[in-house]
């Protein structure tokens, strides 16, 4: 079982849908990431949290430190935002280490105009 | 520059031939990570550095892979003859502070390797 689990793998929208992608972790974390990487290559990193919720536009990140769960969603969906979405944990390290960054396999989404 | 850059975007190897992958961060950052992201995964971790000290190569799969960051800048990702399994996608990601505790990462745009 990976450290990092997302869900759905896929997922396809119609265009101004609410969508929500889903990661749960296994490991003790530091914080919680979300990247998005387009086609290329290029990952950004959308958010990074600890706990809580945090909002950038259309964007909504949450997390449950108790469960080990965090979720992201897009309301009113748009084709650009077709791309994959990550979600990394940092582990929280110790005995001098400093920690690691495990990653889900991300989940490939697809916005249809 | 303004954001991390990788070169090449693109190399293409015969098996057995020796790759170097360069990595320049954003200026000023002291920390420095590779990640390997094969097709269809999410990225895994190779190695980290601190300025020029690689304090963490537990990832780098054999002793074929090699980094190394000598003036605490340009890093160079290196892999002695290369395999097939080698094939990926190798991302460089940079971030202002040490460790990993609540830094956020800055990406490049990866450089992408495909060993025939």
């Amino acid at each position: 079982k990976n450290e990092v689990e997302q869900s759905p793998q896929n997922l396809t929208a119609q265009e101004g849908e609410f969508i929500t992608i889903n990661c749960s972790y296994s490991v003790g974390i530091s914080a919680l990431h979300w990247l998005q990487q387009h086609p290329g290559g290029g990952i950004v990193s959308l958010f990074m949290l600890s706990s809580g919720k945090k909002k950038h536009g259309r964007l909504i990140a949450t997390i449950n430190i108790q469960e080990k769960h965090s979720s992201l969603h897009i309301t009113a969906s748009h084709p650009r935002d077709s791309a994959v979405y990550i979600c990394a944990a940092s582990t929280a390290g110790g005995g001098g280490s400093q920690g690691n960054l495990i990653f889900g396999k991300g989940t490939k989404l697809s916005v249809k105009p | 520059g303004a954001g991390v850059s990788q070169s090449p975007r693109y190399k293409v190897a015969k098996r057995g031939q020796d790759v170097a992958l360069r990595c320049d961060p954003i200026s000023g950052h002291v920390s420095l990570f590779w990640y390997q992201q094969a097709l269809g995964q999410g990225p895994e971790f190779l190695t980290y550095f601190q300025n020029e000290a690689q304090l963490d190569k537990s990832g780098l799969p054999s002793d074929r892979f090699f980094a190394e960051r000598p003036e605490g800048s340009v890093s160079t990702l290196k892999i002695q003859r290369t395999q097939q399994e080698d094939s990926a996608v190798y991302l460089c990601a940079s971030s202002l502070k040490q460790g990993l505790a609540k830094n956020i990462q800055y990406f490049g745009a990866g450089t992408r390797l495909s060993v025939l």
